[in-house]
C-alpha cells in the first residue's frame, strides 16, 4: 500500500536552534518527493523537490535529503525563526500512470517559540 | 502570492444547502486541482482539470462536481452539505497534466457549515 509517514506529528524548539522532520514513503514507482509549508489558515508553498537522481536540496536556511534506497526524506532547518512555525508537508508522487499519483503525509506541525 | 486566487476566503453556510467556490489558475497553467483540508485530516485530493477536461479523480463525494471553464477558471460545487463538509478548500494550478508536476497553491477558502 502506497504511503507517506511524517514524524513527530509536532515539535517545539527555542528560536535559533536546529532542527529535523523526518518522511518516510513506500510509494512506487516513485517519481518524485515535495516538501511544503503550510503557515495557518494559507495554502502550501513549496520548499523543495528532488528526483530519484538528487541527494540534497537546500532553499535558504532548509535543506532537505532523499535517501531512495531507504525511501526515506528529512528536512533541516537551520537557525529557526519565528516565522518558520508551519506545519510542513511531505508529499510523493508515483509514476505508473498517464497522469501519476500524489501521496501526502498528514504533516509535523512545528512551533518555534521565543 | 502563488498567482492562484480563490473566493470567496470564508463562507459560512447551513446543512443541506449548496456553495459554489471559484478558482482561477496562474497565468499559463491548464491544469486546476481541489484539495480538502480538514482540522483532523491531512491534505486530501479531489479532483484534476486539465484544459477543460476532467483527468484524475480522488476522493470526490458524490455530492461535490467541479468544472473548468475556457477560461481555465475552475468552481467547485458543493451540494446537500453536511456538518463535516466544513474545511479548508485548496484550488492548485500547474502548467502541465501530470500530477506529479509541481503545483502552486491559492490562499483556499474556508467553508463553515452549522
Amino acid at each position: 500500500k502506497n504511503q507517506v509517514e511524517q514524524s513527530p506529528q509536532s515539535l517545539i524548539i527555542l528560536e535559533g536552534k536546529n532542527c529535523t522532520l523526518q518522511c518516510n514513503y513506500t510509494v512506487s514507482p516513485f517519481s518524485n518527493l515535495r516538501w511544503y509549508k503550510q503557515d495557518t489558515g494559507r495554502g502550501p508553498v513549496s520548499l523543495t523537490i528532488m528526483t530519484f537522481s538528487e541527494n540534497t536540496k537546500s532553499n535558504g536556511r532548509y535543506t532537505a535529503t532523499l535517501d531512495a534506497d531507504t525511501k526515506q526524506s528529512s528536512l533541516h532547518i537551520t537557525a529557526s525563526q519565528l516565522s518558520d512555525s508551519a506545519s510542513y508537508i511531505c508529499v510523493v508522487s508515483a509514476r505508473g500512470s498517464t497522469l501519476g499519483r500524489l501521496y501526502f503525509g498528514r504533516g509535523t506541525q512545528l512551533t518555534v517559540w521565543p | 502570492d502563488s498567482g492562484v486566487t480563490q473566493t470567496p476566503k470564508h463562507l459560512i453556510t447551513a446543512t443541506g444547502q449548496r456553495v459554489t467556490l471559484r478558482c482561477s489558475p496562474r497565468s499559463g497553467d491548464l491544469s486546476v486541482y481541489w484539495y480538502q483540508q480538514s482540522l483532523d485530516q491531512g491534505l486530501q485530493f479531489l479532483i484534476q482539470y486539465y484544459n477543460g477536461e476532467e483527468r484524475a479523480k480522488g476522493n470526490i463525494l458524490e455530492r461535490f462536481s467541479a468544472q473548468q471553464f475556457p477560461d481555465l477558471h475552475s468552481e467547485l460545487n458543493l451540494s446537500s452539505l453536511e456538518l463535516g463538509d466544513s474545511a479548508l478548500y485548496f484550488c492548485a494550478s500547474s502548467s502541465h497534466e501530470a500530477l506529479y508536476n509541481e503545483q502552486f497553491f491559492g490562499p483556499g477558502t474556508r467553508l463553515t457549515v452549522l
